[in-house]
This record gives C-alpha cells, sequence and structure tokens, in this order.
C-alpha cells in the first residue's frame, strides 16, 4: 500500500479556505485517494474519494495532479465545527480493501 | 446513509477477562473491519472480514480473535483482556468498491 505524508497540524480562522496536500509517492495504478474527517471520540467520517483531476462534492473538493503522486483536499470556508483530524488515505477500490490510516492532518479553526 | 452500530460506547474490564465487542451494519456490506486508535499512533487494523466466516489478520492481531457468522455483525473478542489493550475500537463496514464507513468506537477500558 502506497505511503502517505501530511502536516502534523494546521491551523486557520473561520471564513478562510484551508488547503490539505497530501503525498502519495508511491501511489499505484489501481489506487484511489479518499480522505475522511474524525471528530474526538467519534469514529472517522467518509469525506471525498477521487482517482484524477478533481472532485468535488456538498463538503470538499479534492485536487488530484496529472502525476497522482499528491492530492490536495480543500475545504472552502471552514468554520469551528471543521476542527478534526483529516486523514488521507490511497488505496485499491476493488477486492477487499485495506486502507491504511496514517497520523492525520489535526485542523485548529479559530474565531 | 450507512449505519454501524457497535455494542457499547464505554466498557470497563478487568485483566483476564474475555472480552466481546460487537458490531453491526444495517447496508448488505462484504466487508468487515475492526481498528484500534491510540494517541499518536493513529488507527491500526486489526483484522478484517470479506464474507462470512472469512477472516484475515490485519497489522496487529495478536491478542485479539473474530467471529463473523452472520453477514452483518462482526464481533472482536480478547480472549484474555490485558491492560494494554486498553484503547478505542473502531469497526467499519464497506462494499467492495467503496471506503469504510465508521461506527461510533467502544472506548476500553482494562484494569
Amino acid at each position: 500500500l502506497a505511503k502517505t505524508t501530511q502536516p502534523i497540524s494546521m491551523d486557520s480562522y473561520e471564513g478562510q479556505e484551508v488547503n490539505i496536500t497530501c503525498s502519495h509517492n508511491n501511489i499505484a495504478t489501481n489506487d484511489y485517494i479518499t480522505w475522511y474527517q474524525q471528530f474526538p471520540s467519534q469514529g472517522p467520517r467518509f469525506i471525498i474519494q477521487g482517482y484524477k483531476t478533481k472532485v468535488t462534492n456538498e463538503v470538499a473538493s479534492l485536487f488530484i495532479p496529472a502525476d497522482r503522486k499528491s492530492s490536495t483536499l480543500s475545504l472552502p470556508r471552514v468554520s469551528l465545527s471543521d476542527t478534526a483530524v483529516y486523514y488521507c488515505l490511497v488505496g485499491p477500490n476493488s477486492g477487499y480493501s485495506t486502507l491504511t490510516f496514517g497520523k492525520g492532518t489535526m485542523l485548529l479553526v479559530s474565531p | 446513509d450507512v449505519k454501524v452500530t457497535q455494542s457499547s460506547r464505554y466498557l470497563v474490564k478487568r485483566t483476564g477477562e474475555k472480552v466481546f465487542l460487537e458490531c453491526v451494519q444495517d447496508m448488505d456490506h462484504e466487508n468487515m473491519f475492526w481498528y484500534r486508535q491510540d494517541p499518536g499512533l493513529g488507527l491500526r487494523l486489526i483484522y478484517f472480514s470479506y464474507d462470512v466466516k472469512m477472516k484475515e489478520k490485519g497489522d496487529i492481531p495478536e491478542g485479539y480473535s473474530v467471529s463473523r457468522e452472520k453477514k452483518e455483525r462482526f464481533s472482536l473478542i480478547l480472549e484474555s483482556a490485558s491492560t494494554n489493550q486498553t484503547s478505542m475500537y473502531l469497526c467499519a463496514s464497506s462494499l467492495v468498491e467503496a471506503g469504510p464507513s465508521f461506527g461510533p468506537g467502544t472506548r476500553l477500558t482494562v484494569t
């Protein structure tokens, strides 16, 4: 499974756009990129998944360059409730999935 | 939305006890997983199952066993609980081609 590297922590203010970048240099051809959000004492929650280019949903956007060796999760206009740990995962999306979670990025949003 | 439920949010057990953690999902998912989460170590996969009565070891299976007699239910068993098994335990389920959905977690304390 491809290893991922992301910042340990990030700080932001309410209303700002936050971009969290994840490096995955050894991504395989059949790997997808998935992001999760986790609040304290809760299970991780799926945010978004993509394979290439750009994916957008009601919560976030995911930008993946052509070489797929990195990806950027973009959270528009964050609020205090977006304070959480964000995990970037890379793995195959067929067969049984055993995504490996790294340490994640702790995002702190301040007023 | 997929609902993954875990039998307890908080559990306190004594060293040497046999402990059962139950997980149920309501969306007919093929895959089910057990993770543990510890500060500084992130989420680590204990076991996963891709079908009834099928199981595979994850990264840290020692001291644990699992049971999947029905598709919707996946049990984690601590044969003889030890203090180093004090942790947050997270169950998840997924379709073959999707990232896992997590339950709320069980915080287990072994004294």
